[in-house]
């Protein structure tokens, strides 16, 4: 079993929809959880911790349920600039295990 | 600020060929990681280090072999690089991971190796 899944999507949503991917982790013992960006070529970057009191940044939302091992990142009101794959990071210790990533294309 | 740096950024090898990547980082960070970028497989961790002259396997360590003699170096080999090992190399680093407060890791712009 994978220790992070995601779905792979693509999701492709109108400028200034509401849009959430989701990503459970196997491992009940993990100790912090990440959503991470990437832009075609380019390498990964923090786009938010996740903390189990849930967090916002401007139109991003990240919860986390850790009894149900369950992750979630919700983006209001879509920009073009929101194109990209986001990953989902699990960290157990010493090791970071990322999902496969969700596609998100925003179409004008 | 430089951050990761990974040299080369792009890298056609033989089969049978011999290479070693290079990750430096200027953040004085602990810890240091590689990872391989494929289709559809996310990023896989290949492996790690958690101090200066210590590395421990990841998830897909075959055929690769690291280094670590100096905390901002972290150097990837391929003793005999197979078309398998075709892919986006990424480094990263990040400091000692605190129980419940994340550490985040940050990335190098990757190295794109095409063995043939």
């Amino acid at each position: 079993r994978k220790e992070v899944e995601q779905d792979p999507g693509p999701f492709n949503v109108p400028e200034g929809a509401t849009v959430a991917f989701n990503c459970t982790y196997s491992n009940s013992a993990s100790q912090s959880f990440f959503w991470y960006r990437q832009d075609c070529r380019k390498e990964p970057k923090l786009l938010m911790s996740v903390y189990s009191s849930g967090n916002e940044d401007g139109r991003f939302t990240a919860q986390l349920n850790r009894a149900s091992q369950y992750i979630s990142l919700l983006i209001r009101d879509s920009k073009l600039s929101d194109s990209a794959t986001y990953l989902c990071v699990v960290n157990n210790g010493n090791q970071f295990y990322f999902g496969t990533g969700t596609s998100l294309t925003v179409i004008p | 600020n430089a951050g990761v740096t990974q040299t080369p950024k792009f890298r056609v090898l033989k089969t049978g060929q011999s290479m070693t990547l290079l990750c430096a980082q200027d953040m004085n960070h602990e810890y240091m990681y590689w990872y391989r970028q494929d289709p559809g497989m996310g990023l896989r961790l290949i492996h790690y280090s958690v101090g200066e002259g210590t590395t421990a396997k990841g998830e897909v360590p075959d055929g690769y072999n690291v280094s670590r003699l100096k905390k901002q170096n972290f150097l990837l080999g391929l003793e005999s690089a197979a078309p398998s090992q075709t892919s986006v190399y990424f480094c990263a680093s990040s400091k000692p991971h605190l129980r419940w407060k994340g550490t985040e890791a940050f990335f190098g712009q990757g190295t794109r190796l095409t063995v043939v």
